[in-house]
Order: structure tokens, then C-alpha cells, then sequence
């Protein structure tokens, strides 16, 4: 069964620095993996995705992802972190065994909180 | 902010009462899912529709079921509730084409079951 997961329950870092948010996957073959944020009192938004090609993979608000093979790793990464980031952060993998849906199977979150 | 409505915001249900979730997907899109977020856990996957057949379920039972219509709006119904259904209820929507690669989400339903 694939599975995500996501070690850090929160991350703190000060403004300016740069983050980074922890994700591990379990998937049988070729993963598809995504990071969705979540503001407070909103729906999850689309932050970026791996299917095939570079390992970096470069998304929404200066974020970006490195997918990592052989560790099985596919951390978020931003250079330098603003409080306007502070969200919970979720990693995610899609269902091989539902390839006809929307199927994503999630990890648990991970909040981080950037201090002024 | 995407164009995926849902409504209610919030609402309270006793145990045993059947409750209604509403969808608008956002426009263009004919594929429509439903998560439910428990507190402090990620979302998890409910069902799809695509042409207003369900195809695709995640591992919820019966009393959850759902419809899409022809203008792609959707509704979630779950009957009998009970205690643990207390949840963030999320409805995604997207291109089939798409399917699975780019989500868009609502800011979701939270339902109380007392």
C-alpha cells in the first residue's frame, strides 16, 4: 500500500531564513507526489508536483521540492521564508491502484510557523 | 482563492440524523471528489464522480454516498451519523484528463455530530 509521511508535526524558522518541511513516501513503482498548503479556515492549494523528469521541481509561491530515489524523500523547500507562509503543509502521493480518480493518499501535516 | 464552492460552512448534527453537503465545482471542471479531514490528520479520500457516476471509493461505508449533476455541482450524504464523522469535509474538483495530478479544493464543510 503507498503511504506518505511526514516526521515533523511543526517546523519553526525565522523570516529570511530558509525551510525546509520533511516528506517520506512508500510507493510501489513510480511515485506521482504533490505538497498541498492549508490556510486557516480554507481548502487545500495545489503547491507543486513530481511525475517524471528533474528531481528539483519548482511550483506555486517560490516553493520548491527535490525528489530523492533512493531515499525515498520528497522535501519542500523555499530559499529564504516569509510570515505569509505560516500554513499546515501536507505531502502527498497518488493512489497507483486508482488511476482512473483523484485519489491522493496524504500525510499528516506538518505546520510551520515563521517568525517575524 | 479557487472557484470551488461548498456549503454549508459548518454545521451541527446529533447522532443517528442524516446530514447534506452541497458542491459547485469550479467552472470547466467535470470531475468532482470528496475528502474528510478528521482533526489533525490529513484528507482522506471518500469517492469521485465523473459523468454523474460514483468511480471511484475510498474504504467508507454505504451510508456515505454522494451525486453529481449535470453542471457538475455535487452533494455528499451521509446517513446515520455518528460521533466519529465529526470532520472537515472537503470537496476537490478537477479535469478528468487531469485526474489525479492537480486538484482544486474547497474551504470545506465542518460538520459536528453531538
Amino acid at each position: 500500500a503507498q503511504s506518505v509521511a511526514q516526521p515533523e508535526d511543526q517546523v519553526n524558522v525565522a523570516e529570511g531564513n530558509p525551510l525546509t518541511v520533511k516528506c517520506t513516501y512508500s510507493v510501489s513503482g513510480n511515485p506521482y507526489l504533490f505538497w498541498y498548503v492549508q490556510y486557516p479556515n480554507r481548502g487545500l492549494q495545489f503547491l507543486l508536483k513530481y511525475i517524471t523528469g528533474d528531481n528539483l521541481v519548482k511550483g506555486s509561491y517560490g516553493f520548491e521540492a527535490e525528489f530523492n530515489k533512493s531515499q525515498t524523500s520528497f522535501h519542500l523547500k523555499k530559499p529564504s521564508a516569509l510570515v505569509s507562509d505560516s500554513a499546515l503543509y501536507f505531502c502527498a502521493v497518488r493512489d497507483v491502484g486508482s488511476y482512473n480518480t483523484d485519489k491522493l493518499i496524504f500525510g499528516t501535516g506538518t505546520r510551520l510557523q515563521v517568525f517575524p | 482563492e479557487t472557484g470551488v464552492t461548498q456549503s454549508p460552512t459548518h454545521l451541527i448534527k446529533t447522532r443517528g440524523q442524516q446530514v447534506t453537503l452541497r458542491c459547485s465545482s469550479q467552472s470547466g471542471h467535470n470531475t468532482v471528489s470528496w475528502y474528510q479531514q478528521a482533526l489533525g490528520q490529513g484528507p482522506q479520500f471518500i469517492f469521485q464522480y465523473y459523468r454523474e457516476e460514483e468511480n471511484g471509493r475510498g474504504n467508507f461505508p454505504p451510508r456515505f454516498s454522494g451525486l453529481q449533476f449535470p453542471n457538475y455541482s455535487s452533494e455528499l450524504n451521509v446517513n446515520a451519523l455518528e460521533l466519529d464523522d465529526s470532520a472537515l469535509y472537503l470537496c476537490a474538483s478537477s479535469l478528468y484528463r487531469d485526474r489525479g495530478e492537480k486538484l482544486f479544493f474547497g474551504s470545506g464543510t465542518q460538520l459536528s455530530v453531538l
